[in-house]
């Protein structure tokens, strides 16, 4: 099992651009979810999937981000108009089921500047 | 939802000696209590967790205990070696909520 996969590891890109982060999760897996973590807040929740289906965004900062799970082996997250302060390490992450552990991707470190 | 409190933020023991993180949580519903390690640069790993329904597990130098009565549980290292320095996180929910962690060092 290659565990979950992300894609990029590292992303630098201007104010203002558009961020497409890629994850794929373990084959099985029923949730994934979406993590960033900053020095200042620590690992937070930004959103959540069930079979496919967005459970709870209520972690998403603003309407700059959004993401999909178009189908059980991938899912985005997109930061549009990206600005400085996004800048932090966004882990995703995917559990087998309700009951089981998760296991983290090794991360996307996005820098705006 | 899930509130999580954990403690201290950093921690420095002597390699050999024992180390405790503490934490805390507020929903009484929760029942999955993981510990990650997460070693500069990396990712968080799964090292241990433990159920609602058991009070205390081990493996090897790692141990946890639970209270769901005052609703705490902790991780404790034993005989710490220079490997174990790295940041610890606690979690509980049902969609988990991380502690905002501990940095462990151990001194050689």
């Amino acid at each position: 099992d290659a565990g979950v996969i992300q894609s990029p590891r590292h992303e630098v890109t201007e104010m203002g651009q558009e961020v497409t982060l890629r994850c794929k999760p373990i084959s099985g897996h029923d949730y994934l979810f979406w993590y960033r973590q900053t020095m200042m807040r620590g690992l937070e929740l930004l959103i959540y999937f069930n079979n496919n289906v967005p459970i709870d965004d209520s972690g998403m900062p603003e309407d700059r981000f959004s993401a999909k799970m178009p189908n059980a082996s991938f899912s985005t997250l997109k930061i549009q108009p990206s600005e400085p302060r996004d800048s932090a390490v966004y882990f995703c992450a995917s559990r087998r089921d309700i009951r089981g552990g998760y296991t983290f991707g090794s991360g996307t470190r996005l820098t705006v500047v | 939802g899930e509130n999580v409190e954990q403690h201290p933020s950093t921690l420095s023991v002597q390699e050999g000696d024992s180390a405790v993180i503490k934490c805390t949580y507020s929903d009484s519903a929760s029942n999955y209590f993981p510990w990650y390690k997460q070693e500069l640069g990396k990712r968080p790993q799964l090292i241990i967790d433990i159920r609602s329904n058991v009070g205390e597990k081990k493996d090897q130098r790692i141990a946890v205990t639970l209270n769901k009565t005052a609703k705490h549980f902790s991780l404790h290292i034993t005989e710490t070696q220079p490997e174990d320095s790295a940041v610890y996180f606690c979690a509980a929910g049902r969609q988990l909520t991380f502690g905002s962690g501990t940095q462990l060092t151990v001194l050689p």
